[in-house]
């Protein structure tokens, strides 16, 4: 069964400051979508950025960046120049390809931002 | 466009009362999820559906069930709430090969005492 793990529960990081927040995940597909959702204070689920498994690139969304590294099945999120706006919990979510398939969903990481 | 919306936004029980959430999005998407989120837990799957009149368990289904009479509304019950059931409640909704993800309404919170 595929199962996504974030190692990191809680993490602070000074504000304009840089900071990775990590994601392994086990699967024995080849392809698949990897996703970052952002849930602020207001509950709301926020898709950050995706990644799909085919592409080497790693995918960016302005200050949100990724670490796609498929052997290791690593699935790191990078936030530049943090934002008060960032402190939130991270997830880490992962999919497979197949028609119909469920995201899994790690167990989140609380980012604070230091100001 | 609204989304994903979720009815009721707070709601408090009683051990034993019944109660139903409901959940509505306008994207015409085929695949509807329910989850709930607990501290330190993440979120877990309850039920979800791959279209209009099918449903299916997911990882914590015990306590719930769900109907999807019409492709845009998807609803939670709680047939005999139990504390154990307090939570957040979150609906999803996205295509059927997900590519850009799940969309996610604002949450439901459910205290049962």
């Amino acid at each position: 069964a595929q199962t996504v793990t974030q190692s990191q529960p809680e993490m602070s990081v000074q504000e304009a400051e840089t900071v990775t927040l990590s994601c392994t995940y086990d699967t024995s597909e080849s392809d698949y979508y990897l996703f970052w959702y952002k849930q602020p204070p207001s509950r709301q689920m926020i898709l950050v950025i995706r990644q799909e498994a085919y592409k080497q690139q790693n995918a960016t969304e302005n200050r949100f960046s990724v670490n796609f590294q498929k052997a290791a099945k690593s699935f790191s999120l990078k936030i530049s120049d943090s934002q008060l706006g960032d402190a939130a919990m991270y997830f880490c979510a992962y999919r497979r390809t197949t028609y119909g398939d469920k995201i899994i969903f790690g167990k989140g990481t609380r980012l604070h931002i230091l100001p | 466009n609204a989304g994903v919306t979720q009815t009721p936004k707070f709601r408090v029980l009683k051990t034993g009362q019944s109660m139903t959430l409901l959940c509505a999005q306008d994207m015409n998407h085929e695949y509807m999820y329910w989850y709930r989120q607990d501290p330190g837990m993440g979120l877990r799957l309850i039920h979800y559906s791959v279209g209009e009149g099918t449903t299916a368990k997911g990882e914590v289904p015990d306590g719930y069930n769900v109907s999807r009479l019409k492709k845009q509304n998807f609803l939670l019950g709680l047939e005999s709430a139990a504390p154990s059931q307090t939570s957040v409640y979150f609906c999803a909704s996205s295509s059927p090969l997900g590519l850009k993800g799940q969309f996610f309404g604002p949450g439901t919170r459910l205290t049962v005492l």
